[in-house]
């Protein structure tokens, strides 16, 4: 089955740890994206990355780093600079010739103690 | 600066009734608006989408309504069920001529109670 798979599900670390949060596509979509969602808030855009060896900043940037070393994958970590690092983020993708589509995983609920 | 605000924050329908969620936007070179289902836990599903050259598009008991001049478009659900309670999105993007990023904007949701 083709589709985004997000791991973990959920994800508990210490203040002060950095957190990697894996997204892995076997859709070929160009570009992924990273969101995160915190209540009454809707999705805000973190990084997107259009090809491999590219990526730009979205609306949230600090705080997050991410890596687009292959096709299929595009890592997001949560560094000890993130201020309020709770939250669910979730990762998306799209094809290139689909237009604007992008499809989402099942997320991943990180919470920081 | 939220260019996408959706209204209302949460809609309580009954069985069978009508559920209406709408969306204003701010930036007129956006000229893709979809419509993302959410159920918890989960992610966001696209649900209906629809470009600014047609007012109405409709897909089974769901139907987007566009007013361009506006700068509005809307979500509504015929003969809501239980199973549509969810959290639903709007959103836009914009395609530059030379290709875009497809950023989506997104608003920030309508809690959609169903009761039986």
């Amino acid at each position: 089955d083709g589709g985004i798979t997000q791991s973990p599900k959920y994800l508990f670390r210490k203040e002060g740890q950095n957190v990697t949060l894996s997204c892995e596509q076997n859709l070929n979509h160009d570009a992924m994206y990273w969101y995160r969602q915190d209540p009454g808030q809707g999705l805000r855009l973190i990084y997107y990355s259009q090809i491999v060896n590219d990526f730009q900043k979205g609306d949230i940037a600090e705080g997050y780093s991410v890596s687009r070393e292959k096709k299929e994958s595009f890592p997001l970590t949560v560094t000890s600079a993130q201020k309020n690092p709770t939250a669910f983020y979730l990762c998306a993708s799209r094809l290139r010739t689909r237009g604007n589509e992008q499809f989402f995983g099942p997320g991943t609920r990180l919470t920081v103690l | 600066q939220q260019q996408v605000k959706q209204s209302p924050q949460s809609l309580i329908v009954q069985k069978g009734g009508i559920s209406i969620i709408n969306c204003a936007y701010e930036n007129t070179a956006f000229d893709y608006f979809p419509w993302y289902q959410q159920f918890p836990g989960k992610g966001p599903a696209l649900l209906i989408a629809i470009r600014p050259d047609v007012s109405e598009k409709k897909e089974g008991r769901f139907t987007i309504s566009f007013n361009k001049s506006a700068k509005q478009f809307s979500l509504h659900i015929m003969d809501s069920q239980p199973g549509d309670s969810a959290t639903y999105f709007c959103a836009a993007s914009r395609v530059s001529s030379g290709g875009s990023n497809y950023k989506l904007t997104f608003g920030k949701g309508t809690l959609l109670t169903v009761n039986p």
